[in-house]
């Protein structure tokens, strides 16, 4: 069964801090790792990665991902409380390329 | 350019009612698939539709109907509501077929079934 667990489940900090959220997974025939944020509603498109090493940047946040230990990191630099959601990972399901399996997700909190 | 538009925002039922949740978007996406989210759970597919008359079941599909006569249209069926159900509901939708392009969400359905 196709498994995607992140970490830490929540995590405090104040502004200015950098932080790294984890996002690991277990799919057969990887495709991609999608991350999105969440904030009070809709959940947001952040960042789309198919191949290892390459990172991806938008602005303070930034996204990597290793396919031979099958995990991504989320970067947040100098945090600010509208950073503050929660942040979501997820994979395209082996059952079918049009299930996408989400994590249970990181709740960051960015104290002022 | 609306996205995706869900409706209602919040609904009560009683538990044995039916309700219809409504999903539109306007960006002539041929991929929609319904969401809920509960605390802890993260995000679970319910239905999924890849373009008007082909819809497939998801995560999480016992209790729900779906069906897709139009490609703007989504609408997710409870035949007859449990307290389980109660949850937050999302629409989502995207371009083309498998995940090149990212999802869409609507704003979300806050059901609660009493």
């Amino acid at each position: 069964e196709d498994k995607v667990v992140q970490s830490p489940l929540s995590l405090v900090v104040h502004e200015g801090d950098t932080v790294t959220l984890n996002c690991s997974y277990e799919v057969t025939n990887f495709r991609s790792l999608l991350w999105y944020k969440q904030e009070k509603k809709a959940p947001t498109f952040l960042f789309m990665l198919t191949s290892s090493g390459i990172e991806k940047k938008s602005g303070r946040l930034s996204s990597i991902l290793d396919k031979k230990e099958l995990f991504s990191i989320l970067n947040i630099t100098a945090t600010q409380t509208g950073d503050s959601a929660i942040y979501l990972c997820a994979v395209p399901s082996q059952g079918g390329s049009e299930k996408l399996v989400f994590g249970k997700g990181t709740k960051l909190t960015v104290n002022p | 350019n609306a996205g995706v538009t869900q409706t209602p925002k919040f609904q009560v039922l009683k538990t044995g009612q039916s309700m219809t949740l409504q999903c539109a978007q306007d960006m002539n996406h041929e991929y929609m698939s319904w969401y809920r989210q509960d605390p802890g759970m993260g995000l679970r597919l319910i239905h999924y539709s890849v373009g008007a008359g082909i819809t497939d079941q998801g995560e999480v599909p016992n209790g729900y109907n779906v069906s897709r006569s139009t490609t703007e249209d989504f609408p997710l069926r409870l035949l007859s509501a449990a307290p389980s159900q109660t949850s937050v509901y999302f629409c989502a939708s995207r371009w083309g077929r498998g995940f090149n392009s990212p999802l869409h969400f609507g704003n979300g359905t806050r059901l609660t079934v009493t």
